[in-house]
């Protein structure tokens, strides 16, 4: 069946240094979301692209989609500890019966 | 607050128990989801109503039923539980199944410990 991948499964980082997550998919996908959960939290969505090659942007956060649509990666800039939590990619398209299939998620972790 | 509201936040049952969890959306949203969170596991789509209709179940054992009366509520009927089903039970919602309006709004999820 449709699996999307995502790495690295945990990331640590000194506050301030940049953090990136990838996700890639067995196959192409309609469209992928990104999603946010903080420690003791539930998923809260953050982005959705849609087009092949997209970039979007959201303060220090920067979405990529691929130009095949079965890539995406999550870049923050300078990291900061509101940004803890653990990130999720989740691909949505026909091939997966129009079932989001979800990466496993990447933490994010703030070095003291 | 998201508009999707889950009760209890919290839940420690017995595997001989009778247990039910609620979801609730104020969103107007026609599609409604239960999914499991294990530690170290991707998200478990448990279960797809749209419409108030049944679309997916994800070879879901039958102690967990759920149950749609309608679009704005969501149950999960639990009964003889294994140790194993412990884990946070999310319930989300969407304003449609397919196409692009298909963002996912989480409630708080109910942490089930089976003893």
């Amino acid at each position: 069946g449709q699996q999307v991948m995502q790495i690295p499964q945990y990331q640590h980082v000194q506050e301030g240094e940049d953090f990136t997550t990838y996700c890639n998919s067995s196959t192409t996908l309609s469209n992928i979301q990104w999603y946010k959960q903080r420690p003791g939290g539930h998923p809260v969505f953050l982005i959705q692209l849609v087009k092949s090659g997209e970039v979007k942007k959201q303060k220090r956060l920067t979405f990529q989609f691929g130009e095949a649509k079965k890539n995406s990666s999550l870049h923050i800039t300078a990291t900061q500890t509101t940004d803890v939590g653990t990130y999720f990619c989740a691909g949505f398209g026909a091939e997966s019966n129009y079932q989001l299939i979800w990466g496993a998620g990447t933490k994010l972790i703030i070095k003291p | 607050e998201t508009g999707v509201t889950q009760t209890p936040r919290h839940l420690v049952m017995g595997m001989t128990n009778k247990k039910s969890l609620k979801c609730e959306q104020h969103l107007g949203h026609n599609a409604m989801y239960w999914y499991k969170q294990s530690a170290k596991k991707p998200l478990e789509l448990m279960f797809v109503y749209s419409l108030e209709e049944r679309v997916e179940n994800n070879s879901v054992p039958s102690r967990f039923s759920p149950e749609c009366p309608n679009s704005s509520h969501l149950f999960l009927h639990l009964h003889t539980l294994q140790p194993e089903d412990s884990a946070l039970y999310l319930c989300a919602s969407s304003q449609d199944r397919t196409g692009l309006f298909t963002e996912a709004f989480f409630g708080q999820g109910t942490r089930l410990t089976v003893v």
